[in-house]
């Protein structure tokens, strides 16, 4: 069974840094590329990041660009998010989700994590 | 980026009856979108894959159609555990961007 598990998140002031990790197992990790999706309470979904199966092209929604750094360790099957100069509007449930493709630009996501809580506040 | 409209943003509805939801693309996006059910608590599920082709493990009472900018998600016989938000998707372009979502209530 495919399964995917975020961690990392954590009530923070703004302008500080936090790392979320999603550990996967169940399927070939190092074949298919991964997303990051955030969704704010109540709101709708927001695209983060998406990072190819190799690590080597990654892609940022425009509101994250310059900030947040996705990326991804084979070995260990995991996907990683550094968030810096966090602000209040990036509180949200962070979802991983994996691509259907190796590469990130052109797929569905399928399945996704349960989700992991980013609270931005001093 | 493109844009996606979904209409209508909430409906309720009778078990055993049948919706149709659209999503409108600000662009022609071929067959690229895709369609996920989120119930309370939980986090989004694949529900349609480019725009019309089923999902294994999805009802067959759940289908996708169109192409190009309008699309739709038809539920028939609509069942309790139907009340969700329900997205569409579109990765023919980069961002990927999600409608606003529709939110369907079971009376």
């Amino acid at each position: 069974e495919v399964q995917l598990v975020e961690s990392g998140g954590a009530l923070v002031p703004p302008g500080s840094s936090l790392r979320l990790s999603c550990a996967a197992s169940g399927f070939s990790f190092d074949e298919y590329a991964m997303h990051w999706v955030r969704q704010a309470p109540g709101e709708g979904l927001e695209w983060v990041s998406g990072i190819n199966w190799n690590g080597g092209t990654t892609g940022y929604a425009d509101s994250v660009k310059g900030r947040f750094t996705v990326s991804r360790d084979n070995a260990k099957n995991s996907l990683y998010l550094q968030m810096n100069n966090l602000r209040s509007e990036d509180t949200a449930f962070y979802y991983c989700a994996k691509d259907i493709s190796s590469d990130f630009w052109s797929g569905w996501f399928d399945p996704w994590g349960q989700g992991t809580l980013v609270t931005v506040s001093s | 980026e493109i844009v996606l409209t979904q209409s209508p943003d909430f409906q309720s509805v009778t078990p055993k009856a049948t919706i149709t939801i659209t999503c409108r693309a600000s662009q022609n996006i071929g067959n690229a979108l895709h369609w996920y059910q989120q119930n309370p608590g939980q986090s989004p599920k694949l529900l349609v894959k480019f725009a019309s082709q089923s999902i294994s493990g999805v009802p067959s009472r759940f289908s996708g159609g169109g192409s190009g900018t309008d699309f739709t998600l038809t539920i028939r016989s609509l069942e309790p555990e139907d009340a969700a938000v329900y997205y569409c998707h579109q990765s023919g372009i980069l961002p990927h961007t999600f409608g606003q979502g529709t939110k369907l209530e079971i009376k």
